[in-house]
């Protein structure tokens, strides 16, 4: 069964402080992985497709990375305004994109 | 360009009931999906319209269901309303259906409360 688990639920860091969150996947034949952002009470708001292992794709102070069973999103100097839940999504081969649970990210100054 | 935009954005309900939710995709896009983001449960895969079609439908049960409109809009519709479908419903447009979804656009959703 298709599947993406998101790490760690929630993460907490101070403003500057740099980390990493997870999405590992199981699923039959990857079409895409994507990672989106959401504020509270709004939807989802695009950040990046990733399609093969090793490929990279960066945005202000995001960075993403993908390999065969899991992909990161690395957070360079964080400040407030990137606390959001973070989500992180595949598309199987026959084109239904899976939602991980996503990782609430607080930033504190 | 105006985004998705969805309504109503708030809305409360008894059991059994029946409801409706629209959604209107950016100018263009063709795809329309739903999705439902319970508390706790991450966003749920309801049903995908192309070109007026319905091309795929998640594991929810036949009181879930909808139809897209000549304009590409789409309507959510939900009968016999249950406690657990408190929710909120997310509309997503894309310009590339399946296999190539790509990037989803989503509207600010719709928050059901059934009492």
């Amino acid at each position: 069964e298709d599947q993406v688990t998101q790490s760690p639920e929630a993460l907490r860091l101070q403003e500057g402080e740099s980390s990493s969150l997870n999405c590992s996947y199981t699923v039959s034949g990857l079409r895409g992985l994507f990672w989106y952002r959401q504020d509270p009470g709004k939807g989802p708001e695009f950040l990046f497709t990733l399609y093969s292992a090793g490929e990279e794709k960066e945005k202000e102070r995001l960075k993403a990375t993908l390999t065969k069973k899991e992909s990161f999103l690395h957070i360079t100097a964080p400040k407030p305004e990137d606390s959001a839940t973070y989500l992180c999504a595949v598309q199987n081969q026959g084109g239904k994109l899976i939602f991980g649970q996503g990782t609430e990210l607080s930033v504190k100054p | 360009e105006a985004g998705v935009t969805q309504s109503p954005t708030h809305l409360i309900k008894t059991r059994g009931q029946q409801v409706t939710l629209r959604c209107s995709p950016i100018s263009g896009h063709t795809s329309v999906y739903w999705y439902q983001q319970a508390l706790g449960l991450g966003l749920q895969f309801l049903l995908w319209y192309d070109e007026g079609e319905e091309r795929n439908r998640g594991n929810f049960p036949p009181r879930f269901s909808g139809r897209q409109f000549p304009n590409y809009s789409s309507e959510l519709n939900v009968n016999a309303l249950e406690l657990e479908d408190s929710a909120l419903y997310l509309c997503a447009s894309s310009l590339d259906p399946a296999p190539a979804i790509g990037e989803l656009f989503f509207g600010e959703g719709s928050r059901l409360t059934v009492l």
